[in-house]
């Protein structure tokens, strides 16, 4: 049982490039995160999604695209990369039903500096 | 809006010590409590959670209480082990959205 899996678990990325974030969920779940985590601060939240073809807005989503085009996969897409951009990402999921008990899955998360 | 303040770290206790970390909330509607503890190089965890006001979370020796009148949601743990250093998270969910506190680390020395 998988869970959530993200990819790389590392990158390094120079100034102006692109990457993407790999997140896919094995657990059905409808909800999807994308969480940023900087030194000593808490998580913000970039993008989520409710379902297959909805996104939106978080709380940071400057520089950052999204797609859902499946239950399963929740790609987080990085134009330009930036050394502001430089940070630890989560993706998380949860079951719709279940979303105010908490139950909210995270992956492993993936380090990504740009210098 | 809704946010989260939790008390700063770092914290170090020694085994055996009593463990309290404050949280305090701000909400609109009537959120769930949670905390989660963070391992280093793993993603988060839950570990304990209250759906309403004067619920008790508890797992692992831990447990929160959630006072919905000094809207708070402290974690206390009667006696730490060595194995309990980790980041610990207070969060609150509300509608489609989880909000994070910053953190609080915590390292007990044997």
């Amino acid at each position: 049982n998988a869970g959530v899996t993200q990819t790389p678990k590392f990158r390094i990325l120079k100034i102006g490039q692109s990457m993407t974030l790999q997140c896919t969920q094995d657990m059905n779940h409808n909800y999807m995160y994308w969480y940023r985590q900087d030194p000593g601060m808490g998580l913000k939240l970039i993008y989520y999604s409710v379902g297959a073809g909805i996104t939106d807005k978080g709380e940071v989503p400057n520089g950052y695209n999204v797609s859902r085009s499946t239950t399963e996969d929740f790609p987080l897409r990085l134009e330009l990369a930036a050394p502001s951009q430089t940070s630890v990402y989560f993706c998380a999921s949860s079951h719709r039903a279940r979303i105010d008990t908490g139950e909210l899955f995270f992956g492993e998360g993936s380090r990504l500096t740009v210098l | 809006g809704n946010s989260v303040t939790q008390m700063e770290g770092p914290v170090t206790l020694s085994e055996e010590a009593f463990l309290t970390i404050n949280c305090t909330y701000t909400a609109t509607g009537y959120p769930s409590l949670f905390w989660y503890v963070q391992y280093p190089g793993e993603g988060l965890q839950l570990l304990l959670k209250a759906t309403k006001a004067d619920d008790k979370g508890s797992n692992k020796g831990f447990e929160a209480t959630y006072r919905k009148e000094t809207t708070s949601f402290h974690l206390e743990k009667g006696s730490v082990q060595v194995s309990d250093s980790a980041v610990y998270f207070c969060a609150l969910a509300t509608g489609n959205q989880f909000y994070f506190g910053t953190g609080t680390s915590l390292t007990v020395i044997p």
